[in-house]
């Protein structure tokens, strides 16, 4: 089984910052795999970036996301008050077909 | 726009039958994927499974022998069963689509999530 491993568990910014988020795999996936998601608290995630790169629909270009193999990034340049929030990595694999990071959580310093 | 509703009971007793059901709003439920994916209160995403329009299924291995999963297009519903619960399986499941396509596939509506509590 595939297993993604988020760092750091929590990052502690300030509005304006730029968090640089980690998501390891353990083994090599395509990019066309990989996914990241934001989740807020009570709220369902929701797609951010998908093909490691390409944002979703509506999403503002602060967002972005990089990496390929076993080593992807997502980067938010400018930290808005609205982006305090736990983000998920998540690939499609053989099996299990989907797995997740276990998170990050970007809280305000 | 697309809108997901899960609906079943809040609270199922330790080795009995979770049921939950999945309504689809806003666009037809016979094409693309449609999963379950749960969240331990506080904890990190666990993909249950999906289930295609046509009735094939993909469960997680971890969950395979106690996931059932169906589908009425009629309704435009889908529906989970996990049997023989415990309170390690106490979460907040969603349903969701998976959208894209099969070169960039993701997750892309979500429902709004409905926690059960595995008690006696």
């Amino acid at each position: 089984e595939t297993v993604l491993t988020q760092s750091p568990g929590t990052l502690s910014l300030s509005p304006g910052e730029r968090a640089t988020l980690s998501c390891r795999v353990s083994q090599s996936v395509s990019s066309s795999y990989l996914a990241w998601y934001q989740q807020k608290p009570g709220q369902a995630p929701r797609l951010l970036i998908y093909g490691a790169s390409r944002r979703a629909t509506g999403i503002p270009d602060r967002f972005s996301g990089s990496g390929s193999g076993t080593d992807f990034t997502l980067t938010i340049s400018r930290l808005e008050p609205e982006d305090f929030a736990v983000y998920f990595c998540q690939q499609y694999g053989s099996s299990p077909r989907l797995t997740f990071g276990g998170g990050t959580k970007v809280e305000i310093k | 726009q697309v809108q997901l509703q899960e609906s079943g009971p809040g609270l199922v007793k330790p080795s009995e039958t979770l049921s939950l059901t999945c309504t689809v709003f806003g666009g037809s439920i016979s094409t693309y994927y449609w999963s379950w994916i749960r969240q331990p209160p506080g904890k990190g995403l666990e993909w249950i499974g999906y289930i295609y329009y046509s009735g094939s299924t993909n469960y997680n291995p971890s969950l395979k022998s106690r996931v059932t999963m169906s589908i009425d297009a009629s309704k435009n519903q889908f529906s989970l069963k996990l049997s023989s619960v415990t309170a390690a399986d106490t979460a907040i499941y969603y349903c969701a689509r998976d959208g894209g396509s099969s070169v960039y596939p993701y997750v892309d509506y979500w429902g709004q999530g409905t926690l059960v509590t595995v008690s006696s």
